[in-house]
């Protein structure tokens, strides 16, 4: 069985920073891109970064660019999102998702239960 | 990037209706288009990929339609388990979501 499980978001103050881990299990991790795609509080969904299978690839939203870094550890099966310099309009649950198949598709067919990211002072 | 344009943005129906929504993107996607069911404090979940291929374990009352810049989801027979928020995505080239589709019951 397919499992994505973030963790890491907290109540953090404006240009404070988190580590933000989603933790794979059930799927050859190293296999498929994985991306981040966030929702604030009532609003629609939003894709931050996405990652390819090796690391070496990687793309950002052009609201994170230069604040967020995507990595990843495929001996852990391990997706990360650093966040740094964060801002009220950051705030989100943020989500893990898989690539539906393998290769870059950005079509997401597993998700995390995210984890929520607050930026107050 | 592109911008991707969902109505309407809520609908009232029953169960038993025949529900359309509609997605069109600010230039040609190919059938880069993905749809996604969300209901409330859920991960989204993965309905149609690439304009009208079915998800696996996705009831077939689901399906995508389109191509090019103009794209429909269709439930054809609304289930009271169907009463969510569904997001339209492109995935063409960097991923962005439709502004989503609340339906709700009449």
């Amino acid at each position: 069985e397919v499992q994505l499980v973030e963790s890491g978001g907290n109540l953090v103050q404006p240009g404070g920073s988190l580590r933000l881990s989603c933790a794979a299990s059930g799927f050859t991790f190293s296999s498929y891109a994985m991306s981040w795609v966030r929702q604030a509080p009532g609003k629609g969904l939003e894709w931050v970064s996405g990652i390819s299978r090796s690391g070496g690839s990687t793309y950002y939203a052009d609201s994170v660019k230069g604040r967020f870094t995507i990595s990843r550890d495929n001996s852990k099966n391990t997706l990360f999102l650093q966040v740094n310099s964060l801002r009220a309009e950051d705030t989100a649950v943020y989500y893990c998702a898989k690539d539906r198949i393998v290769g870059l598709t950005n079509d997401f067919d597993y998700w995390g239960q995210g984890t929520l990211v607050t930026v107050s002072s | 990037d592109i911008q991707m344009t969902q109505s309407p943005s809520s609908l009232s129906a029953s169960v038993g209706d025949r529900v359309t929504i509609t997605c069109r993107a600010s230039q040609s996607i190919s059938s880069s288009l993905n749809w996604y069911q969300q209901k409330p404090g859920k991960a989204p979940n993965l309905l149609i990929y690439a304009a009208s291929s079915l998800q696996s374990g996705v009831p077939s009352r689901f399906s995508g339609s389109g191509s090019g810049s103009d794209f429909t989801l269709t439930i054809s027979s609304l289930q009271p388990e169907d009463f969510a928020t569904y997001y339209c995505q492109q995935s063409y080239n960097t991923p962005t979501f439709g502004g989503g589709t609340k339906v709700e019951i009449k």
